[in-house]
This record gives C-alpha cells, structure tokens and sequence, in this order.
C-alpha cells in the first residue's frame, strides 16, 4: 500500500524558477494537505483541500498555488522560487476531518540559491 | 488564535527507562482533539497517540500514554521501556472541532535520543 507519495525528494532551485512539487494518494481520502517544515519549527500549513476542485489557503499561502482535479492528486506549485521557501515541505491526506489523523508523505527537501 | 508549546527541544533517555515529554497550549474551545506525532530520521511523520478533550480517561497505545490535564492545558507524552526505535522527533498538535476546522497546530517538536 504506497498512501501519500511526493516527488521529488529533493531539488535545488535558483531564484526565480518555478516548479511543481508532487503529491499522490491513493487511499480515497477527501482531505489533503501540504505543510512546510523549517528548522527548529513545527509544521506550517501551506494550503489545503477539502475534495477534488475545492482548495483554500492555510497559514503561509503567499509563493504557492495548488490544484486539486482529482481526488488522488494535489500539487503545489512554486512560481518565482525565494529563498525563504527554502523548506521541507510535506504532503498529507486525512479520511476524516474531526480525527485529526494525518498520513503524511516523505516529504520533499527544496533549496532555493 | 490555538498555540502549542513544546518546551524541550531534546530529550534523551536510557533504552528500557520511561521518558515524558510536555507539551502545553492555549485554547478558548471547549472541544478538541489533541496529538503526538512521531518523526524518525527517515522523516514520514506518523500519529502516535490521539486525546479528545471530550474524554476524561487517559489516551494509551501499548508503551505510549498521555497524561491530558484540560485545566491546567497540558498534554504530556510518556514512553515506557524505551526502545531504540523510539528515537525521532516528536510533535505535540492540536486540532479543534469546529465543522469547518481542517487545521492541526503543531508545536517546534522534541527530539528524542534513546542511549542504549
């Protein structure tokens, strides 16, 4: 059973490019999450997604955008890479809202120089 | 706003010696859900232990049980006989009750080192 797949696991950026970061479930979840982890901190939520076509912003939106056309699937996208985002970013599916209970990927180290 | 406190950022404990690790937060609701997610040097986090609020009793899953004190906001995390394989990062989160309330909270984490 693979759950919540990322790609890729790691990548360097330069200032300015863009990039997709990957996001597969496939444990029929509704809920879908994508969280950045910086040193020292805990988790932040970047966006998320209550069912295929419904997304909204979480804590630290601004540089990202995400889609969800699929129940499976839920990228998020990086436009004009700062170093700020540099992070490790995790993806996360739930089957239920009010459990709490999150799968999580492996999560994806980006470097932005 | 909900904030989760983690006030030790590492801990260590001796294989097969019990280890407790605090968490505190701050809440106006009266409903909740509280947790301790786990982080092992392969970084794929995985819930360890579940609270509702709701509950008076004591959440436990096999070697790991919480000491919930609603009053007081405190969620501590208590691992007996350690294992080496308990080595990780440990995040406390919290998580309301609200129907549209999707979001978890988490605190900075506690690293634990388990010393064989």
């Amino acid at each position: 059973n693979a759950g919540v797949t990322q790609t890729p696991k790691f990548r360097i950026l330069k200032i300015g490019q863009s990039m997709t970061l990957q996001c597969t479930q496939d444990m029929n979840h509704n809920y879908m999450y994508w969280y950045r982890q910086d040193p020292g901190m805990g988790l932040k939520l970047i966006y998320y997604s209550v069912g295929a076509g419904i997304t909204d912003k979480g804590e630290v939106p601004n540089g990202y955008n995400v889609s969800r056309s699929t129940t499976e699937d839920f990228p998020l996208r990086l436009e004009l890479a700062a170093p700020s985002q540099t992070s490790v970013y995790f993806c996360a599916s739930s089957a239920r809202a009010y459990t709490g209970e999150l799968f999580f990927g492996e999560g994806s180290r980006l470097t932005v120089l | 706003a909900q904030t989760v406190t983690q006030s030790q950022p590492e801990m260590s404990v001796q294989e097969a010696e019990t280890v407790t690790l605090s968490c505190t937060y701050d809440t106006s609701e009266s409903d909740y859900y509280l947790f301790w997610y786990k982080q092992p040097p392969s970084r794929q986090m995985i819930l360890v232990i579940r609270q509702e609020a709701y509950k008076q009793q004591n959440a436990t899953e096999n070697r790991f049980s919480v000491n919930f004190q609603k009053a007081a906001k405190s969620f501590s995390l208590k691992i007996s006989d350690s294992q080496l394989g308990d080595a990780a990062m440990y995040f406390c989160a919290y998580k309301g009750s609200g129907g549209s309330n999707y979001k978890l909270t988490f605190g900075k984490g506690t690293l634990l080192t388990v010393n064989p």
